[in-house]
């Protein structure tokens, strides 16, 4: 098994691009969830899928996107990116919401001139 | 609101040693607590996770324990080895909608 899966590792954006953060797991886990890391601070939900089809907001939505079309993926994406999102991703995954361990992706390290 | 706080921020040690890493969470109605390692430049990967219901939780050199009335949860890591540098999170599982809230990590040097 891989695992949970994340490309691209870096990327630099200019303001006002868009792009998508890919997350995949092959655990066949129906949680999922995309969090940011900023120095300082722990990690903070941006969105979560209880399963395919499934979306709902964190704790700081505002900026990004979601969409579960199948179990295994699970993309982020940044419509209008701001120096604000300049931060690490990750992406993670657990057989539910509640009681399960859940598994990291190694990350994605934005920056946003 | 929950709040979950360690300290302190980093902390260095000679190899060899035993410490206690914190946590502490201002609201003891919580699901579990799960504490994780970080290494640079990786993902988490989880260590130990508490039930509410339980005290403590042991895997080889590690022993987390649990107080929910108190708030307060530590990391114990009998004789601890360079390979045990990392940044350790502690994430508390809420009650209400089992969300993870997360501590900023306590950054660990062991030196050989």
């Amino acid at each position: 098994n891989a695992g949970v899966t994340q490309t691209p590792k870096f990327q630099v954006l200019k303001t006002g691009q868009s792009m998508t953060l890919q997350c995949a797991q092959d655990m066949n886990h129906e949680y999922m969830s995309w969090y940011r890391q900023d120095p300082g601070m722990g990690l903070r939900l941006i969105h979560y899928s209880v399963g395919a089809g499934i979306t709902d907001q964190g704790e700081v939505p505002n900026g990004y996107n979601v969409s579960r079309s199948t179990t295994e993926d699970f993309p982020l994406r940044l419509l209008s990116a701001a120096p604000s999102q300049t931060s690490v991703y990750f992406c993670a995954s657990s057989y539910s919401r509640s009681a399960d361990t859940q598994y990291f992706g190694p990350g994605t390290r934005l920056t946003v001139l | 609101k929950q709040e979950v706080t360690q300290i302190p921020a980093a902390l260095s040690v000679p190899e060899g040693e035993n410490l206690v890493l914190n946590c502490s969470f201002t609201d003891s109605a919580i699901y579990n607590l799960q504490w994780f390692r970080q290494d640079p430049g990786k993902g988490l990967t989880s260590l130990l996770l508490i039930q509410s219901s339980q005290r403590e939780q042991t895997s080889g050199r590690l022993n987390a324990s649990l107080d929910k009335s108190s708030g307060r949860s530590t990391l114990y890591i009998a004789a601890s080895q360079p390979g045990d540098s990392a940044t350790y999170l502690c994430a508390v599982n809420e009650d209400s909608n089992y969300q993870l809230i997360w501590g900023a990590g306590t950054k660990l040097i062991i030196k050989p």
